[in-house]
């Protein structure tokens, strides 16, 4: 079975400054997908980055970027400069290649301080 | 507005009455999906289709659960009986996936289900 592990339930960032969340994942298949997606107070969920596993570069996306270590099976987001508008849950997720089950972790609460 | 939208957003009902759920995708979406999301935890996938056919069930959804998508546009989620360990916030998503490609799913912005 596939699990995805957020450890940190909560993390504040002071606005301006860059925040590292962590993510791992536990699969025996070699190649599948992995995503950030952030949902904010009351508001629907939207994908932040995606990486596909086969691809040694970390996906970048603006102020976003990944740490991508697929043999400690590690995903994990950073968020440069900071803004109050990145405060939201992040879900980390995973998905095989074969099937459209995505598995999400429990979310980490981020919050930012002005 | 093009995204995915859900009908009611809330719903409060009594234990063991039944209730459905609208989800309305992203037009040419042709891929659709279910998710439950209790609180403090992340989407649980619950079923998907392609188009018309329902493709994958999740074993979360026990036989109380029906979802239909009959023209391969709109899905309905029903729960019959229900029970207040349904009581969470489902959520449905749409994607439109390239071949060869991961699909981006996109998420309305949920129905939150209260059963007393």
């Amino acid at each position: 079975a596939q699990t995805v592990t957020q450890s940190q339930p909560e993390m504040s960032v002071q606005e301006a400054e860059t925040v590292t969340l962590s993510c791992t994942y536990d699969t025996s298949e070699s190649d599948y997908y992995l995503f950030w997606y952030k949902q904010p107070p009351s508001r629907q969920m939207i994908l932040v980055i995606r990486q596909e596993a086969y691809k040694q570069q970390n996906a970048t996306e603006n102020r976003f970027s990944v740490n991508f270590q697929k043999a400690a099976k590690s995903f994990s987001l950073k968020i440069s400069d900071s803004q109050l508008g990145d405060a939201a849950m992040y879900f980390c997720a995973y998905r095989t290649i074969s099937n459209n089950d995505m598995r999400f972790g429990a979310g980490t609460r981020l919050t930012v301080k002005p | 507005d093009t995204g995915v939208s859900q009908d009611p957003r809330h719903k409060i009902t009594k234990r063991g009455q039944n209730v459905t759920f609208r989800c309305d995708p992203i037009s040419e979406h042709n891929r659709l999906y279910w998710y439950r999301q209790t609180l403090g935890q992340g989407p649980e996938f619950l079923t998907y289709f392609q188009n018309e056919a329902q493709l994958e069930k999740s074993r979360l959804l026990s036989d109380r659960f029906s979802a239909e998508r009959p023209k391969g546009s709109f899905s309905t989620l029903e729960i019959q009986r229900t029970e207040q360990g349904d009581s969470a916030m489902y959520l449905c998503a749409s994607s439109l996936r390239p071949e060869g490609t991961p699909d981006t799913q996109y998420f309305g912005p949920g129905t939150r289900l209260t059963v007393l």
